[in-house]
């Protein structure tokens, strides 16, 4: 199957500070992917799809201007979460459709942020 | 609005078959996914049922009943590396993934 990648793994950063996580597709283009967060023990939950070449788009209730969304290529996606907070740790997970069928989606291994 | 219903967690005997229930209320469907978690990782594809019945792949199987908004994952032969969160998702018309809270499923030998 197609492999997502993501970078960094896990990351501890100090309050008030900015975070990139990239995102990369590695054997397939990808003109669309997702990002998602996940709190312990809480199923996945939409924050944004970032679409190559135009402005990504938000679920309700993510900030767009703290969760910076980059979609440079059709093989990478960044997230930049600015001035991070303590309430921002999570475990952030991308993912890309391979095609343009409707069907798996292909899961980056996640980043695990904690925030002091 | 969206929901997607299935157990919180469940406890099975290794060499037994269990199977894990998902209900769905959503606008529109394009099909219902399985996903399987391993604490700490990202999910990993496990099938897709978008018509009625069943799907078999290996040891795991997985049904689809449209009308009755309803779906399960069967897991036969279990072995203590299935000890993971099973997630299920549905497409709705807008073609996003709507996830369910995942359901723990606990193997003991």
């Amino acid at each position: 199957g197609a492999v997502v990648s993501q970078h960094p793994s896990w990351v501890i950063c100090k309050s008030g500070t900015s975070v990139k996580i990239e995102c990369r597709s590695l054997d397939f283009q990808a003109t669309t992917m997702f990002w998602y967060r996940q709190f312990p023990k809480q199923s996945l939950m939409l924050m944004a799809t970032s679409n190559e070449g135009s402005k990504a788009t938000y679920e309700q209730g993510v900030e767009k201007d703290k969760f910076l969304i980059n979609h440079a290529s059709l093989t990478l996606s960044t997230l930049t979460v600015t001035s991070a907070h303590p309430e921002d740790s999570s475990f952030y997970i991308c993912s890309a459709p391979e095609g343009q069928g409707i069907h798996e989606q292909f899961f980056g291994p996640g980043t695990r942020l904690t925030v002091l | 609005g969206q929901n997607i219903d299935q157990p919180t967690e469940m406890t099975a005997t290794e060499g037994a078959i269990v199977q894990i229930n998902c209900t769905y209320q959503t606008s529109g469907f394009n099909g219902l996914f399985w996903y399987q978690q391993h604490a700490g990782e990202a999910p990993t594809f496990l099938s897709y049922n978008v018509l009625d019945g069943l799907e078999e792949k290996g040891r795991f199987s997985s049904f689809l009943s449209r009308s009755k908004g309803y779906s399960y994952l069967l897991l036969k032969e279990l072995q203590m590396k299935d000890s993971a969160s099973y997630l299920c998702a549905v497409m709705d018309s807008n073609y996003q993934l709507i996830w369910g809270a995942g359901t723990k499923l606990i193997i003991k030998p």
